[in-house]
């Protein structure tokens, strides 16, 4: 299975300044076809994952364009470009290029 | 709206199994894929497997192969997960989520598995 390593495991921050997560692919995520499935997802406590991000850097409707995706093949990053506080939580990144879907171990936001 | 809604809560004894649902709506259920997540205590999130609504088709994560089927009812748009053979580590909190996108997710089912 295609192992992603999101560093670091936890990010503390300070409201208005920006904030990074990196996640690693254990093999490349680009598919046969040229796309890349890298997906980020955001969990606030005591809620369901909601995506944010799908294939590498295109936003979900509703989602603050303060969040941006970008990287290609094995290396990954999601950027906050002014946290707020509505923002905590933790972040997983995720694979749909290989059999089977993996996720990161998660990134904590904490303010 | 696209909207996922899990059945509620259960607790369940070792070796039993337990049954969750998820009813979508807001969509074609058949055009979409269905897969399952489910995620421990403090731990992070662990894919289950995937259906399809049209064929019925369905494949698990190996880990899961044997005691996991992926069921589901057209007529009322609703997907199901049940898991056999229970033990304490399947104690979790399970979500459905469409695919191949993982967008939307539903509320998650708690599943308590205690003697």
């Amino acid at each position: 299975d295609v192992v992603l390593t999101q560093s670091p495991l936890s990010l503390p921050v300070t409201l208005g300044q920006p904030a990074s997560v990196s996640c690693r692919s254990s093999q490349s995520l680009v598919h046969s076809g040229g796309k890349t499935f890298l997906y980020w997802f955001h969990q606030r406590p005591g809620q369901s994952p909601r995506r944010l991000i799908y294939k590498v850097s295109n936003r979900d409707s509703g989602v603050p364009d303060r969040f941006s995706g970008s990287g290609s093949g094995t290396d990954f990053t999601l950027q906050i470009s002014r946290v707020e506080a509505e923002d905590i939580g933790i972040y997983y990144c995720m694979q749909g290029t290989h059999w089977p879907p993996t996720f990161g171990q998660g990134t904590k936001l904490e303010i | 709206q696209v909207q996922l809604v899990q059945s509620g809560g259960e607790v369940k004894k070792p070796g039993a199994s337990v049954k969750v649902s998820c009813k979508a709506s807001g969509y074609a259920f058949h055009s979409y894929d269905i897969n399952w997540v489910r995620q421990t205590a403090g731990q992070g999130l662990e894919w289950m497997g995937w259906m399809n609504p049209d064929s019925g088709n369905a494949n698990s994560a190996e880990k899961f192969q044997g005691r996991v089927t992926m069921t589901r009812n057209t007529s009322i748009t609703t997907a199901y997960l049940e898991l056999s053979s229970l033990t304490s580590e399947d104690t979790a909190v399970y979500y459905c989520t469409r695919g191949p996108g993982f967008d939307p997710w539903g509320q998650g089912t708690q599943v308590t598995v205690s003697s």
